[in-house]
């Protein structure tokens, strides 16, 4: 158990709804990831928060947004789903914001959009 | 840009086998990282190691060993004496310096271990 937890860990929709998954970081950590794998893209970084505010930003779409809240955890917003956003997103966290420390990885949100 | 590159799609070896992953990646900036993470079938991402530009040296963990080499933008990845439980996939990536100081990652497609019994 990595002590990052994702809610929920399934997800079904339609396409064009909107769903929010959910990201409460390890204790202290005050950076958390967001990243998607997909069986089209692969493994992708998605967006980076660190205390509040972003810090790096990936392959986000204009449909997607994410914001960390004061109590550091994360929520990821897709909006206008379609059917290839069905995938699993992955949650991470970190002590710091940058690459010199360990991202530990939630156990993911399995979206699925019919 | 970014690219990653795992030409390996899939590795099948028997048990107590060396195998090693390869991962070849392309950045133009000076500073950047590398990893390797394992998701086993059971799903969730494991961090293995990270390596940042400067320090070409090669570690080991135990029966996991890691080869960098600035000159052919390489950073492979040996298992020493493969068990069943090394089944997973692999997956290499690549951190640069994001557009708002944080770090960006960008990971290569994967390598699909089987070992065999």
């Amino acid at each position: 158990d990595s002590g990052v937890t994702q809610t929920p860990k399934h997800l079904i929709t339609a396409t064009g709804q909107r769903v929010t998954l959910r990201c409460s970081p390890r204790s202290g950590d005050l950076s958390v990831y967001w990243y998607q794998q997909s069986l089209d893209q692969g493994l992708q970084f998605l967006i980076q928060y660190y205390n509040g505010e972003e810090r790096a930003k990936g392959n986000i779409l204009e449909r997607f947004s994410a914001q960390q809240f004061p109590d550091l955890h994360s929520e990821l917003n897709l909006s206008s789903l379609e059917l290839g956003d069905s995938a699993l997103y992955f949650c991470a966290s970190s002590v710091g914001a940058g690459t010199t420390d360990t991202q530990y990885f939630g156990p993911g949100t399995r979206l699925t959009v019919l | 840009a970014q690219k990653v590159t795992q030409a390996q799609t899939e590795i099948s070896v028997v048990e107590k086998e060396d195998v090693t992953l390869d991962c070849v990646y392309e950045t133009r900036d000076t500073t950047y990282y590398l990893f390797w993470y394992k998701q086993p079938p059971s799903g969730e991402l494991v961090f293995l190691i990270r390596r940042n530009s400067f320090d070409e040296q090669n570690e080991i963990s135990g029966r996991y060993s890691w080869n960098f080499q600035k000159s052919t933008s390489s950073f492979n990845f040996t298992i020493t004496a493969s068990q069943v439980v090394d089944s997973a996939v692999y997956f290499c990536a690549l951190s640069e310096k994001g557009n708002t100081g944080g770090f960006k990652t960008i990971f290569g497609a994967g390598t699909r271990l089987f070992v065999k019994a």
